[in-house]
């Protein structure tokens, strides 16, 4: 069964910092794997999505993120936070057989400071 | 780009009282609709998986007698907390899967339902 991973609960960065938001990923065959983003009290926005080609991949906002299969990765990143970033982001893995289900993290709350 | 409506965007009702949710795709169609549950700062839960015209396939641990969901076109799924109660005070938020699309696309989510048990 696929599972997803995000080990930070919340990251502060400053304004016009960089930022990377990690996600590891299981799953027994070529993940599909996407990032969204959750403003409070509102629906999910996808950020962007990889599954298959070029392992760096571009989303809107800015945000990229990279697949690294030997590390079971996709590790979200923006060179250059914005005070409205500041969200909940999930990462997901979504599986290509049994109902096509999809399997959230647990979330990363990003904080921005000025 | 897809949007999924969903309403009401909010819900305060009496206990016991059953409280019906409405997720419709707008400018698509959609086979299969999830529903989700989600706790304050808490990852979405998937209740069930919606496809239309077909029994809902629910999660382990999710009443089916309790959340009631019917797809009863490729726009539209319900989902019904039948005689509601505190602890079914939640975020529920659904999402859909446009028609001939598989894992590898991702699903359009509606903005929630924020649903209150007094």
């Amino acid at each position: 069964a696929q599972s997803v991973t995000q080990p930070d609960i919340h990251i502060t960065v400053s304004e016009g910092a960089s930022l990377e938001l990690r996600c590891n990923y299981s799953y027994g065959a070529t993940p599909y794997l996407f990032w969204y983003v959750q403003s409070p009290g509102q629906g999910l926005q996808l950020l962007l999505k990889y599954f298959s080609g070029d392992t760096l991949v571009q989303g809107i906002k800015g945000f990229e993120a990279e697949f690294k299969r030997s590390q079971s990765s996709f590790n979200l990143r923006k060179p250059s936070v914005h005070w409205s970033d500041a969200a909940e982001y999930f990462c997901a893995v979504g599986a290509n057989t049994g109902g096509f289900k999809t399997i959230f993290g647990a979330g990363t709350r990003l904080f921005v400071k000025a | 780009g897809a949007v999924v409506s969903q309403h009401p965007s909010r819900v305060i009702c009496k206990s016991g009282t059953s409280v019906k949710i409405e997720c419709r795709s707008l400018d698509f169609q959609a086979t299969t609709m999830f529903w989700y549950r989600q706790f304050p700062k808490q990852s979405l839960m998937l209740m069930a998986t919606s496809n239309e015209g077909s029994k809902a396939t629910y999660e382990q641990g999710v009443e089916k007698d309790k959340f009631l969901i019917n797809h009863a076109s490729l726009t539209l799924s319900t989902l019904t907390v039948t005689s509601a109660h505190p602890e079914d005070s939640s975020f529920y938020i659904c999402s859909a899967r446009e028609v001939g699309t598989g894992g590898n696309q991702p699903q359009h989510f509606g903005d929630g339902t924020r649903l209150s048990i007094l």
